[in-house]
């Protein structure tokens, strides 16, 4: 199974950079890789795909290496509302299978003013 | 749309009481997932349905929980009879398959107590 390892906490002030990393030292051929962002009392909320390189969207972007072993969420600028937590889920491409549907502990983000 | 839509919201029941938690998924999507999130074991996915035909259910922890779904527009998860430990959040999801792979629409939850 490719699990996955992310820090269990970040903190961080408005308008800087976050970047969190998910390991995922299994990851097989088919495998995507995506992030899911949760507020306080609400469901998760997907926020990028990707399977190499750079895939960038209007909320993040998404760094993976050739190797696939880890992949970085990268928020720009963060506000206050960037506080949440975040999940990474790594498996096949159809996205089924309960190996994809498992989303870990989560990173939790701390974005103070 | 109106997203994907669970009732109750919240329900506060007595150990030994029958729950039915529901869902309607997103007109078109055509697989429906039931999560199940608490503080100590996390986000864990209990069943999902392709087609309203449940295809794993091995998340689901016992007997005492079943789930059904009797068309593309509603999904029941039952727990009977319900326990202590049965406290948590449930989050129905569902997503369509012609879209990107990953991306499931999580209804608001329901935050089950049970005393």
């Amino acid at each position: 199974l490719a699990k996955t390892t992310q820090p269990i906490s970040m903190d961080s002030y408005e308008g800087q950079e976050v970047n969190i990393t998910c390991s995922h030292n299994n990851i097989a051929t088919n495998d995507y890789i995506t992030w899911y962002q949760q507020f306080p009392s609400q469901g998760p909320r997907f926020i990028i795909q990707g399977y190499k390189t750079k895939v960038t969207n209007e909320v993040a972007s998404l760094f993976i290496p050739a190797d696939r072993k880890s992949s970085t969420l990268s928020l720009p600028r963060v506000s206050l509302s960037d506080t949440a937590v975040y999940y990474c889920l790594v498996g096949d491409m159809w996205g089924t299978g309960r190996r994809a549907l498992t989303f870990g502990s989560g990173t939790r983000l701390q974005v103070q003013p | 749309d109106a997203g994907v839509i669970q009732s109750p919201r919240h329900e506060v029941t007595e150990m030994g009481q029958e729950v039915t938690l529901r869902c309607k998924p997103i007109s078109g999507h055509d697989y429906l997932f039931w999560y199940r999130q608490t503080m100590m074991r996390g986000l864990e996915l209990l069943i999902y349905f392709n087609n309203n035909v449940p295809i794993d259910d091995s998340g689901m922890p016992e007997d005492r929980f079943s789930a059904k779904m009797p068309n593309a527009s509603f999904s029941t998860l039952k727990i009977q009879p319900s326990e202590p430990r049965d406290s948590a959040v449930y989050f129905c999801a569902s997503r369509d398959s012609s879209g990107p792979a990953y991306e499931q629409y999580f209804g608001p939850g329901t935050r089950l107590t049970v005393t």
